[in-house]
C-alpha cells in the first residue's frame, strides 16, 4: 500500500521567515495530495491541495510544490505569523488503495513573535 | 450549511456502557468516514460509507459499529470499550467515495475508564 513520510517532525521558526515541510509518497499511482492544518483541540482543516496533473500551485501566503518524478511534494509557508503554529498533516489520494487518504506523520510548526 | 457535526464533543464512558457518537452533513456528501485519532498522530480511518452502504472496514474490532441511517447520518456504536480506545473520533465527508476533497467534522474526544 501507500506509505508517505512527512519531515521535519517539528520547527520552530521566527516570525515573518518562512517554513517549508516535505513529504514523500511510495506509490506512483498517487494522484491527489491535500494539507490539512491542526490547531490544538481542533478539526484537521483543508488548506491547499494539488493534482497529479500540477506541478504548483498558490493561495496567498501558502504554496505547495509537487515533483511527480521524485514522488514528493512540501508545502511553503511565507511571512509566516503566530497563528500558522498548529501541527500540519500531508497525504496522498490513491485509486489503488480504495481512493482512500494516506497521512503522513505531521509536523508541529512553531512560529514565535 | 458547509460543515460536519459531531456531537457529543467530550464522552467519557466505562468499560461495561454503551453509547453512540453522531455525525451530520447537510452538504449533499455521499460518502461519510470515521477516523480515529491519537494525541500527536495523524487520523487513522476506520470506516468508510459510501451511498449508506459500508464500503470499507479497516479491520476495526467489533466493538464499534458503525451506522449510515441515511445520507447525512452517521452513528458509531460504542460497546465493551478498552482504555486504549481513548482518542479524538473524527467524522468526515466527501462528494463521493474517493473525491478529492474531504472535510472533517469537529470530532469527539473519548475517554474510557
Amino acid at each position: 500500500g501507500e506509505n508517505v513520510e512527512q519531515h521535519p517532525s517539528t520547527l520552530s521558526v521566527q516570525e515573518g521567515d518562512s517554513a517549508v515541510i516535505k513529504c514523500t509518497y511510495s506509490d506512483s499511482a498517487s494522484n491527489y495530495f491535500p494539507w490539512y492544518k491542526q490547531e490544538l483541540g481542533k478539526r484537521p482543516q483543508l488548506i491547499i491541495d494539488i493534482r497529479s496533473n500540477v506541478g504548483e500551485k498558490k493561495d496567498q501566503r501558502i504554496a505547495v510544490t509537487l515533483n511527480k518524478t521524485a514522488k514528493h511534494f512540501s508545502l511553503h509557508i511565507t511571512e509566516t505569523q503566530p497563528e500558522d503554529s498548529a501541527v500540519y498533516f500531508c497525504a496522498a489520494k490513491n485509486n489503488n488503495a480504495g481512493n482512500m487518504l494516506t497521512f503522513g506523520g505531521g509536523t508541529r510548526l512553531m512560529v514565535k513573535p | 450549511d458547509t460543515e460536519v457535526t459531531q456531537t457529543p464533543k467530550h464522552l467519557v464512558m466505562g468499560m461495561t456502557n454503551k453509547k453512540s457518537l453522531k455525525c451530520e452533513q447537510h452538504m449533499g456528501h455521499r460518502a461519510m468516514y470515521w477516523y480515529k485519532q491519537k494525541a500527536k498522530k495523524p487520523p487513522e480511518l476506520m470506516f468508510v460509507y459510501s451511498y449508506e452502504k459500508l464500503s470499507i472496514n479497516e479491520s476495526v474490532p467489533s466493538r464499534f459499529s458503525p451506522e449510515c441511517p441515511n445520507s447525512s447520518l452517521l452513528n458509531l456504536h460504542l460497546h465493551a470499550l478498552q482504555p486504549e480506545d481513548s482518542a479524538l473520533y473524527l467524522c468526515a465527508s466527501s462528494q463521493r467515495q474517493g473525491s478529492y476533497e474531504q472535510y472533517f467534522g469537529p470530532g469527539t474526544r473519548l475517554t474510557v475508564t
